[in-house]
């Protein structure tokens, strides 16, 4: 596809199951990122991935999140044993980071709406 | 820093009146500035970047300015529109190392017809 695109755009889950969000990358763009967004607020980074270095993970909130990028394209978030405040929009980003020469911009997904009940 | 959960301040402007939106950035080594726009359940999107040996750079219709000594970006939206009604976000990068993108807490820009 032409953009980022993530899976499933709406999710409601009971308090206490575990879900997974997944986020297809723009081909051949080297680095992703997660990022949630509760209603009215700002983006709050989650994790980084870049090409084959180690992960970024300081913005995890909990163990309870974990994620991986198989390949180095798809990208899959969980989070196991939901509570309520982890209701919000998960938005992938994915960007091509070569050299310091070029700069580009992180192209965003449409989102993951995720309802905890 | 990293963005976290804040609320959004908001800007309330009318229509036909110029926008500036502020943005304080945290890392001094940063060379690459980038402005996105947030319409209402949407992804962010791409509006205009400026790289650190600029202090401006000009769109179709927007406007970025840099001031490097007091680490300040601002937009600069001229004749504001009601489609400009969106959350604004700036984000910064350092091109060296992880090549991280960081944002910044966003503002919430409100069109008054």
């Amino acid at each position: 596809g032409a953009g980022v695109s993530q899976s499933p755009s709406n999710k409601v889950t009971e308090k206490g199951k575990d879900v997974e969000l997944r986020c297809d990358p723009i081909s051949g763009h080297t680095a992703l990122y997660w990022y949630r967004q509760s209603l009215g607020q700002g983006l709050e980074f989650l994790i980084y991935f870049q090409g084959n270095s180690a992960p970024d993970k300081s913005g995890l909130p909990s163990d309870r999140f974990s994620a991986e990028r198989t390949g180095g394209s798809v990208s899959t978030l969980t989070i196991q044993r939901t509570q309520q405040e982890d209701s919000a929009v998960y938005l992938c980003a994915s960007t091509f980071v070569r050299d310091r020469a070029e700069n580009t911009e992180a192209f965003f997904g449409q989102g993951t709406r995720l309802t905890v009940v | 820093g990293e963005s976290v959960g804040l609320h959004l301040p908001t800007l309330s402007v009318q229509e036909g009146d110029n926008s500036i939106i502020n943005c304080a950035y945290s890392n001094s080594a940063s060379d690459y500035f980038i402005w996105y726009k947030q319409e209402s359940g949407k992804g962010p999107q791409f509006i205009i970047d400026i790289r650190s040996n600029m202090d401006k750079r000009q769109g179709q219709r927007v406007t970025v300015l840099l001031n490097k000594t007091v680490k300040h970006l601002s937009l600069q939206i001229a004749a504001t529109q009601p489609g400009d009604s969106a959350v604004y976000f700036c984000a910064e990068k350092y091109s060296g190392g992880y090549q991280k993108v960081t944002f910044g807490t966003g503002t919430k820009l409100q069109v008054i017809p």
